[in-house]
């Protein structure tokens, strides 16, 4: 079965103290990693896709990294506006994604 | 903004009735996937369809649950007989393709089972 787990649970940091987000993926013929940003009652909004091992996706402070085993969401000098939790979610050739249960970040000012 | 588009955004129903959830995905996109959101839970996959087609209904409930996208119009989720336990977010996602597209979401409905 399908498995994708996030670490930290939850991370505060200070305005402008960098960090990374974890997410460990056990994914059957892997298509895809994907990274989202869900704030309070809102849906998931897409950040980045990641197809192969190795791979990086930059935008603003945000980036991307991908291994065979593991991706990393590098938040560098963090904002308050960059509060919200961080989704990771795998897909195979079956096109549903498998998530995991989400990083909280909060970035005090 | 065409986003993908949820409605009603919040929905209220007694034990026993029935719950229908509308879906319209971006414009261009045929495929619509479903996925519930329980609280301290991760989004879990439920439904994935195309115009007119069931492809993969594994993460569904096989008993109340059932999930139409007719050739004209929505995509419709529907739940029979709710119960307390169908209380949760659902949201609809759509892409053009399947696979590894992206998947874009709408803002969910939130159901509540009194």
């Amino acid at each position: 079965e399908d498995q994708v787990t996030q670490s930290p649970e939850a991370l505060r940091l200070q305005e402008g103290e960098s960090s990374s987000l974890n997410c460990s993926y056990t994914v059957s013929g892997l298509r895809g990693l994907f990274w989202y940003r869900q704030d309070p009652g809102k849906g998931p909004e897409f950040l980045f896709t990641l197809y192969s091992a190795g791979e990086e996706k930059e935008k603003e402070r945000l980036k991307a990294t991908l291994t065979k085993k593991e991706s990393f969401l590098h938040i560098t000098a963090p904002k308050p506006e960059d509060s919200a939790t961080y989704l990771c979610a795998g897909t195979g050739a079956n096109s549903k994604l498998t998530f995991g249960k989400g990083i909280t970040l909060s970035v005090r000012p | 903004n065409a986003g993908v588009m949820q409605n009603p955004r919040h929905l209220v129903r007694r034990r026993g009735q029935e719950a229908r959830l509308r879906c319209s995905p971006m414009k261009g996109h045929s495929h619509v996937y479903w996925y519930r959101q329980l609280p301290e839970e991760g989004l879990k996959f439920m439904v994935y369809l195309q115009k007119e087609n069931i492809i993969d209904e594994s993460g569904m409930p096989k008993e109340r649950f059932s999930a139409e996208f007719p050739k004209e119009g929505p995509s419709i989720l529907r739940i029979q007989q709710v119960v307390r336990g169908d209380s949760a977010a659902y949201f609809c996602a759509s892409s053009p393709r399947g696979s590894e597209q992206p998947q874009h979401f709408g803002d969910g409905t939130r159901l509540s089972i009194l």
